[in-house]
């Protein structure tokens, strides 16, 4: 079956660590993006990529960092810049269609600071 | 400026009876798409209903529809007959432009967290 598989679903990490939050799909779709999620709180966009090896940043890009290697595959870092990166990180994709672009997000990572 | 603006941090609603759930949006574009999501305790986003800003009828899908008042800038999801399985957050998203240049980031409110009674 088609989707998004994003991994691990729990990962903990310690201060000043770099880690690397998996997501891939298998729709063939063309873009990708990540999210970040605060409990209670709205998804903020971290990063977005229309194309292979091309991303832009979101609005909360300060102590991220994403490549876009193959279509199928957009891993996010959190790096020891990041602050506060306690948080739920979704991935999700689309493909371009007028109207209603079909997003489809991953299940999520739960990343916790220890 | 906040671009999508749900006003309601939580709902409660007795079960089979109907609940409005509020958003409002700003943008410039005229060009634009609104969408609903679903939530639930484990994280997935659960998609549920889109209107275009040139769909002149309001989109439904089945218990779900959505009260677009384009002028008012307001995109209210409307549950009919809740269910104990429809408590969950709720969050509306508006993605900005069309016309085949982008591929259209999402932007989305605060969410409402929708609670039903037995």
């Amino acid at each position: 079956d088609g989707g998004i598989t994003q991994s691990p679903k729990y990962l903990f990490r310690k201060e000043g660590q770099n880690v690397t939050l998996s997501c891939e799909q298998n729709l063939n779709h063309d873009a990708m993006y990540w999210y970040r999620q605060d409990p209670g709180q709205g998804l903020r966009l971290i990063y977005y990529s229309q194309i292979v090896n091309d991303f832009q940043k979101g609005d909360i890009a300060e102590g991220y960092s994403v490549s876009r290697e193959k279509k199928e595959s957009f891993p996010l870092t959190v790096t020891s810049a990041q602050k506060n990166p306690t948080a739920f990180y979704l991935c999700a994709s689309s493909i371009f269609l007028w109207g209603n672009y079909g997003y489809t997000f991953g299940s999520g990572t739960r990343l916790t600071v220890v | 400026a906040q671009k999508i603006t749900q006003t309601q941090p939580g709902m409660f609603v007795q079960e089979k009876e109907a609940v409005t759930l509020d958003c409002t949006y700003d943008t410039s574009d005229q060009s634009y798409g609104l969408f609903w999501y679903k939530q639930p305790s484990s994280g997935e986003m659960i998609f549920l209903i889109y209107q275009g800003s040139y769909d002149e009828q309001n989109a439904t899908e089945g218990r779900y529809s959505l009260n677009f008042q384009k002028a008012r800038k307001s995109a209210n999801l409307v549950i009919s007959a809740s269910q104990l399985g429809d408590s969950a957050m709720y969050f509306c998203a508006m993605r900005e432009g069309d016309g085949g240049t982008s591929y259209g980031k999402l932007t989305f409110g605060q969410g409402t967290i929708l609670t039903v009674h037995p």
